[in-house]
């Protein structure tokens, strides 16, 4: 059973950079059939898309990445293989980026896109202040 | 990408039917057969209920449904239970991924 767990700090100063790590059990990260995702929640809104990671393709990331624009210049998605995880790096952050951060799976059906997300790992927390 | 419209708030009574839309446009909803809907209870992760528009995953009640015309989607809860008093988010493929506003379901 696929289940995916989110780490890391839960405090950040403004303009360090944010890094979670999402640790995935129940299947390989290098499985040619999900992609992975991070997806935030300000406190008391809405669900904002980060961006995801396929294993597939080359990249110094150790997959395809594909990012929220409003976002696409401060993220790295990344794969560790040897762990079993893969990470967000979020860049400059201010009092805006503070939210709880989710990671998730996507399925990739047979020739078709992935697109929705399932399972999701329980969130954690990130507040940006000095 | 603005995010999907949604009702901030939709209520009704137990057995009832409601229905939640989220409108986009003609580059995302309108576009792709790719529409999820998520139920968040509070202080909880959110659960997909919805896929590909109208598809349920296994364990998900058969009360909740989905659809699509045009540039809108919904989402119908048949016979409404206490345990659907949730938020509820629609995602739409569109290249990326855009979530909706949000709706807060309230059994009266």
């Amino acid at each position: 059973q696929l289940h995916l767990q989110e780490s890391g700090p839960g405090l950040v100063k403004p303009s360090e950079t944010l890094s979670l790590t999402c640790s995935v059990s129940g299947v390989s990260i290098s499985s040619n059939t999900y992609l992975w995702g991070w997806i935030r929640q300000p406190p008391g809104k809405g669900l904002e898309w980060i961006g995801n990671i396929y294993p597939g393709g080359s990249s110094s990331y150790g997959g395809t990445t594909s990012y929220d624009p409003s976002l696409k210049s401060r993220v790295t998605i990344s794969i560790d293989t040897s762990d079993n995880q893969f990470s967000l790096r979020l860049t400059s952050v201010t009092a805006a980026d503070t939210a709880i951060y989710y990671c998730a799976s996507l399925f990739l059906p047979r020739n078709a896109v992935a697109n929705w997300f399932d399972p999701w790992g329980q969130g954690t927390l990130v507040t940006v202040s000095s | 990408q603005s995010a999907l419209t949604q009702p901030a708030s939709v209520s009704g009574s137990p057995g009832q039917s409601i229905t939640i839309s989220c409108t986009g446009t003609i580059n995302d909803v309108g576009s792709y057969h790719l529409v999820s809907w998520y139920q968040q209870h509070p202080g909880k992760a959110p659960k997909v209920i919805i896929y590909e528009v109208f598809k349920r995953p296994s364990g998900v009640s058969a009360r909740f449904s989905g659809s699509k015309s045009g540039n809108t989607a919904s989402l119908t809860i048949s016979g409404l239970q206490a345990e659907d008093e949730a938020d509820y988010y629609c995602c739409s493929y569109a290249g990326g991924f855009i979530f909706g506003t949000g709706t807060r379901v309230s059994v009266l």
